[in-house]
């Protein structure tokens, strides 16, 4: 699986937008990116996720470069509830019958401030 | 609420005693997870099952019996365990194991071994 680098931690005003950036500069063809994120001793809960086109739903935007080697988690409005850690994750497509496995990395530890 | 369910959601046993851990999805999902999240690593993959049948051993040790008699439950027993073993034991689903979908995860149960 590629890897992925994400800043150890962002803080981000109440009400405005909240970039989270990711590296996966190894990522493959066949490779999805997952945003996951995690707000303290809860499970982690699923965000968005994309192959190459930008995605958008009701929780965030995934904008994902042309080279796919990085991409940028926006959350439009954020507020004190989005404080968590987020996990930026490729995750490798195969077979129907076969096993791919999330691999979660540190992540982003995101503040918001009020 | 994700659909994915735990029992108990708080456990605290000796090294001696045996105990079991219990997920169950709503979702008509077909692939099932083990994670294990000790404080402050990274979230760990322990078992895998696809289709009923386990896809995935990430190498852990005995002391942890993985069940999965359906596609909706899954079990992870527990027996002599170790006090290095305290965490949160998380389940996840996800509609196949071939990442082309989202992972669902459960609030977890948190272990502590004494």
């Amino acid at each position: 699986d590629a890897k992925t680098t994400q800043p150890p931690s962002m803080d981000c005003a109440e009400g405005r937008a909240a970039n989270l950036p990711c590296n996966h500069s190894t990522i493959s063809g066949n490779e999805y990116v997952y945003w996951y994120r995690q707000i303290h001793s809860q499970g982690p809960q699923y965000i968005i996720h994309g192959l190459k086109n930008n995605e958008t739903n009701e929780m965030a935007s995934l904008i994902i470069t042309e080279d796919r080697k990085s991409s940028t988690l926006i959350l439009p409005h954020a507020t004190l509830r989005d404080t968590a850690v987020y996990y930026c994750i490729v995750n490798r497509i195969i077979s129907n019958f076969g096993n791919e496995k999330l691999t979660f990395g540190t992540g982003t530890r995101l503040t918001i401030i009020p | 609420e994700t659909g994915v369910t735990q029992t108990p959601r708080h456990l605290v046993m000796g090294m001696t005693n045996k105990k079991s851990l219990k997920c169950e999805q709503h979702l008509g999902h077909n692939a099932m997870y083990w994670y294990k999240q000790s404080a402050k690593k990274p979230l760990e993959l322990m078992f895998v099952y696809n289709f009923k049948e386990q896809t995935e051993n990430n190498s852990v040790p005995s002391r942890f019996s993985p069940e999965c008699p359906n596609s909706s439950h899954l079990f992870l027993h527990l027996h002599t365990l170790q006090p290095e073993d305290s965490a949160l034991y998380l389940c996840a689903s996800s509609q196949d194991g071939t990442g082309r979908y989202e992972q669902y995860f459960g609030p977890g149960t948190r272990l502590t071994v004494t």
